[in-house]
């Protein structure tokens, strides 16, 4: 089945260390996002990328980096210059990155940073 | 951008319809209204969006007001498995990329 693929679901980090979160869709999709979730909160976008080998800053985007040298892979690494890291991470994926483009987003992974 | 203002939460009894109302009184004339939900733990799906008429799909109906001021939610019946938070979202025709705006949604309670 076609979808996004999010790993790992949970993980656990020490303070000072660097950790990737996997993104992977078979959509097929141009457009992809990552999005950060507090308790109680809304989404907040960290990331997006229209394109192969382009991506430009969401509204948080200070402490992360992203790469996207596949279409179908949007890695997000979350730096040891993240003051805050723990949070739910989300990775959405779209056919376009217009208006009415409707997002697909995966499971999600949990960071805790101990 | 233009903001959204949804009642903190709502509780409906199973098998009753919902109205999940939205307020958006700074919409502008680009300005598609979203909606998502976002089951506990899991990402936010897509339910359904509109310009200025009134829409529905397998999974609900939205209504617009003609001001566009303000829209509503309608899930005809509700089930267990509707218990979710529900974003009402702007997204803006001008915007080049994918970008959702997210506030708290509106928690949405199902009785048996």
């Amino acid at each position: 089945d076609g979808g996004i693929t999010q790993s790992p679901k949970y993980l656990f980090r020490k303070e000072g260390q660097n950790v990737t979160l996997s993104c992977e869709q078979n959509l097929n999709h141009d457009a992809m996002y990552w999005y950060r979730q507090d308790p109680g909160q809304g989404l907040r976008l960290i990331y997006y990328s229209q394109i192969v080998n382009d991506f430009q800053k969401g509204d948080i985007a200070e402490g992360y980096s992203v790469s996207r040298e596949k279409k179908e892979s949007f890695p997000l690494t979350v730096t040891s210059a993240q003051k805050n890291p723990t949070a739910f991470y989300l990775c959405a994926s779209s056919k376009t990155s217009g208006v009415t483009g409707e997002l697909f987003f995966g499971e999600g992974s949990r960071l805790t940073v101990l | 951008d233009a903001k959204t203002t949804q009642p903190n939460s709502m509780e409906s009894n199973e098998e009753e319809p919902v109205h999940l109302p939205c307020n958006h009184s700074t919409i502008s004339g680009t300005d598609y209204i979203h909606w998502y939900r976002q089951l506990p733990s899991q990402g936010p799906e897509y339910v359904i969006h509109g310009l200025t008429s009134n829409v529905n799909n397998r999974m609900a109906s939205l209504a617009i007001a003609e001001d566009r001021k303000s829209s509503t939610l309608i899930l005809h019946r509700a089930t267990l498995r509707d218990a979710a938070v529900y974003y009402c979202i702007l997204r803006d025709r001008e915007s080049s990329y994918g970008k959702l705006t997210f506030g708290q949604g509106t928690i949405l309670t199902v009785h048996p």
